[in-house]
Order: structure tokens, then C-alpha cells, then sequence
């Protein structure tokens, strides 16, 4: 079946720091990968996806590459802000699924200034 | 623009009382879809829907029934409140074409005691 694994939170660091979120993935065919976060009382929005392997989503300063080889789809910062702080979630689309969305359990940033 | 809209924000019910939770949006979109998060979790999709006239069960579905009467309509019902449905409600939508992203609604917090 399809399912995604994401590292436990919460991710604690200071500001400027660099921020790496693992996530893996299990999927037959070939799906479409996602990261979507969600701010504090707010509901979920994209922040970025790739549909295809080695494909590398990017936005806001964050990016992630769809590695196939290792079923992985890691988010990276160069440099977080305490703005980032959030929850991030890791979620795939399985080929022709009526853009159904299978998720993480998601990780809780908190940037400290 | 008003995108995806949840009513009511918070609920609180009493074991075996029934509620629907609302949910509208604005942008002509064919595939809606409703999923709950529980503490800790990632997201479980209940119920979707390809368009009006249409729904399908998603993976936690026991205990709801959804309608679609509408393109823009998508209310949830909750037929026996069980505390075990105590979690945040969250309806999206998205386009019908492939790796569509997905926009949320808010959310809607219900308490089941």
C-alpha cells in the first residue's frame, strides 16, 4: 500500500540554522510527492511538490527532491526563520487517484531567535 | 477571495448527538474532500467527491455520511456523536486535473463528551 514516514518532532533550532525534515515514502506506480505546512490555527497549504523522479520542488526558500532510487522526499532550508515555525507535512498523491492525498504524521519546527 | 470555507469553527457535542459541518468554495472546483487530524497525526481522509452527485469513501469513513448537491457544496454529518470522533475536521478542494494541488479550509475543532 501507500503511506509516507515522516522524522518525530518537534525539530527545535535557532534562527539562520539549517533545517532538514526526512520523509520516505512507500507507493506503487508513481506518485506525485508533497510538502504542505501549516501555521498555527490555520488549515494546510502547499509549499511545495515534485511530480516526477528528480524532480526538485522549491519555494519560500525551502526544497525537496524526489529521489526514487532511496523513496525519499527530504525538506531542506538554508537558513530558518522563527516565521518558519510550524508544522510540515509530507504527503504523496498516488497516480490517477482523484488528487487524494496520503499524509505524514508531520513535524512541529519551532525557531528560537 | 474566500477559497475554502468550514462552519463552525468550534463545536462541542455530547456522545450521541448528531451535527453537520459545513463546507463551501468558491472556485468552480470538481473534487472536494473531507479529512480529520488527530493529535499527533497526520491527515485521514473520510469522504471524497468528483463532482456534484458523486462521493466515494475515503479510509476512516465509519460514523459519517457526506452529500454533494452542489459543485460548491460538501457538508459532513455526524449521525451518533462518539467521543472517538473528537479530532479537527478539515474540507479541501482541488481542480480535476492530475497532481492538482489541494486548498483547505480552516478547520473545524469538534470535542465529543
Amino acid at each position: 500500500g501507500n503511506s509516507v514516514t515522516q522524522m518525530e518532532g518537534p525539530v527545535t533550532l535557532s534562527e539562520e540554522a539549517f533545517l532538514t525534515i526526512n520523509c520516505t515514502y512507500t507507493a506503487t506506480g508513481y506518485p506525485s510527492l508533497f510538502w504542505y505546512v501549516q501555521y498555527p490555527g490555520e488549515g494546510l497549504q502547499l509549499l511545495l511538490k515534485a511530480t516526477k523522479a528528480d524532480d526538485k520542488g522549491s519555494n519560500k526558500g525551502f526544497e525537496a527532491t524526489y529521489r526514487k532510487e532511496t523513496t525519499s522526499f527530504h525538506l531542506e532550508k538554508g537558513s530558518v526563520q522563527v516565521s518558519d515555525s510550524a508544522v510540515y507535512f509530507c504527503a504523496l498523491m498516488p497516480s490517477g487517484g482523484y488528487n487524494k492525498l496520503i499524509f505524514g504524521a508531520g513535524t512541529r519546527l519551532a525557531v528560537h531567535p | 477571495n474566500a477559497g475554502v470555507t468550514q462552519t463552525p469553527k468550534f463545536r462541542i457535542l455530547k456522545i450521541g448527538q448528531s451535527m453537520t459541518l459545513q463546507c463551501t468554495q468558491d472556485m468552480n472546483h470538481n473534487y472536494m474532500y473531507w479529512y480529520r487530524q488527530d493529535p499527533g497525526m497526520g491527515l485521514k481522509l473520510i469522504y471524497y467527491s468528483v463532482g456534484a452527485g458523486i462521493t466515494d469513501k475515503g479510509e476512516v469513513p465509519n460514523g459519517y455520511n457526506v452529500s454533494r448537491s452542489t459543485t460548491e457544496d460538501f457538508p459532513l454529518r455526524l449521525e451518533l456523536a462518539a467521543p472517538s470522533q473528537t479530532s479537527v475536521y478539515f474540507c479541501a478542494s482541488s481542480g480535476d486535473s492530475n497532481n492538482e494541488k489541494l486548498f483547505f479550509g480552516s478547520g473545524t475543532q469538534l470535542s465529543v463528551l
